[in-house]
């Protein structure tokens, strides 16, 4: 089963200085990666995702993500970060087996806090 | 485009008692729309998919008698809680794939369910 882990469950970066969320995968096949961010109370919102091509993905934001098939991550990255950034981040990886409908899998969630 | 609606946002409601949550894609037909729970600090967990004129399938786990999901139309699923108990309380979030492809995900705002 394709799996994605996300190895820190909170991440504290200052204001303007460039952000990374971590996330690498498991999977059989060609992997299919999401970013998605939740607020508080809130339902998720897509960022960006990778299917096929450039390594680097540009999404909404101004967040990228970078596919790194040698170390199976897919981590999420800003240039300069901003206080309405602090948000839930999920990393998530798409599944289908046989005829099955896709769906996505999701990691357990990466708390981004930026500090003023 | 591609927005999704629940109704309703929250509610409350005594053990016993069934509850009924709509998902709604308002711009756009979805052939299918997956429903998950999210506890307090933790990941999305999938429940079920749910396709049009179908029956849903359900995750592994995942009481079919007591979350009750009807896909009755391309724009509207329904979740019903049946006979509610206090640990059914939690946070519970459709999505519905959009047309434009199978990764095109997007999510409704959540419905968050208080069982007393």
């Amino acid at each position: 089963a394709q799996s994605v882990a996300q190895p820190e469950d909170q991440v504290n970066v200052a204001e303007g200085n460039p952000l990374t969320v971590k996330c690498t995968y498991s999977v059989s096949g060609n992997p299919y990666l999401f970013w998605y961010v939740q607020y508080p109370n809130r339902g998720l919102q897509f960022l960006l995702k990778y299917i096929t091509g450039d390594n680097l993905v540009k999404g909404s934001y101004g967040f990228e993500a970078e596919f790194n098939k040698s170390q199976t991550s897919f981590h999420l990255k800003k240039p300069s970060a901003l206080v309405s950034d602090s948000a839930l981040y999920f990393c998530a990886v798409r599944d289908k087996v046989g005829n099955r409908d896709d769906k996505i899998i999701f990691g357990k969630g990466t708390r981004l806090h930026i500090l003023p | 485009g591609a927005v999704v609606s629940q109704h309703p946002s929250w509610v409350i409601c005594k053990s016993g008692t069934s509850v009924k949550i709509e998902c709604r894609s308002l711009d756009f037909q979805a052939t299918t729309m997956f429903w998950y729970r999210q506890f307090p600090k933790q990941s999305l967990m999938l429940m079920a998919t749910s396709n049009e004129g179908s029956k849903a399938t359900y995750e592994q786990g995942v009481e079919k008698d007591k979350f009750l999901i009807n896909h009755a139309s391309l724009t509207l699923s329904t979740l019903t809680v049946t006979s509610a108990h206090p640990e059914d309380s939690s946070f519970y979030i459709c999505s519905a794939t959009h047309p434009r492809g199978p990764y095109e995900q997007y999510f409704g705002p959540g419905t968050r369910l208080t069982v007393t």
